[in-house]
């Protein structure tokens, strides 16, 4: 089973100022680790993810994610926000035993407000 | 630049009739994902396709919804007979779906935004 919480339902930042949006993840199994990013009336896009290998993970626009396994978290964080960052955030989980077919699993997603 | 293109991006109907929303995945791309989006609900699967085959339609609706991949250049999503509590944004995402991975991306099509009078 695989579960993902993100902990914010909307983050308000300033222009120029760090973004942390957090994400807490469950699974049985050792996850894969997806943050996508939702820009008004578009599709989702990936911006970063996390496959067992380094645990520091960068992405585009300068995002960057770290995996915890002691915490189980994966949150997303940025030195300096940019209006064009603001958008929908979702955080996603993927596991499966042994191979296989998998489903991924989203979070409830983190509106992402940046003022200037 | 490889995309998912969706077809309509916009659909006004009225209750009761039946919609179909196109999907045409990614040239070599062998995963199929439909979501639904809603303010209230988020982001739900509603059916999963790997190389045309469902693999999962646990969040659909079965009475009312089905989705097919007729062939490996197009999924559909058909909604028959329709009703106002559909209404919301169907997003399609195509993968390679490497067998035994968990790390697929997933590429997401603009959506279909449905509204059900």
């Amino acid at each position: 089973a695989q579960s993902v919480t993100q902990l914010d339902s909307h983050v308000s930042v300033s222009e120029g100022t760090p973004v942390l949006l957090r994400c807490n993840y469950s699974s049985s199994y050792s996850p894969s680790l997806f943050w996508y990013v939702q820009h008004p009336n578009k599709g989702l896009q990936l911006l970063l993810k996390y496959t067992s290998a380094a645990t520091l993970v960068k992405g585009i626009n300068g995002f960057e994610a770290e995996f915890k396994k002691s915490e189980t978290s994966f949150h997303l964080t940025k030195p300096s926000a940019h209006m064009s960052d603001a958008a929908e955030y979702f955080c996603v989980v993927s596991s499966s035993p042994s191979g296989g077919s998998y489903i991924p699993t989203f979070g409830r997603g983190t509106s992402l407000i940046v003022h200037p | 630049d490889a995309r998912v293109t969706q077809t309509p991006r916009h659909k006004v109907t009225e209750m009761g009739q039946e919609v179909t929303m196109r999907c045409q995945p990614i040239l070599g791309h062998n995963t199929v994902f439909w979501y639904r989006q809603t303010m209230m609900q988020g982001l739900e699967l509603l059916a999963y396709f790997r190389n045309r085959a469902p693999l999962d339609d646990s969040g659909m609706p079965k009475d009312r919804f089905s989705a097919e991949m007729p062939d490996a250049t197009l999924a559909t999503l058909k909604i028959q007979p329709s009703e106002p509590r559909d209404s919301a944004v169907y997003f399609c995402a195509s993968g390679t779906g490497l067998s035994g991975t968990t790390t697929d991306t997933q590429y997401f099509g603009p959506g279909t935004r449905l509204t059900v009078l």
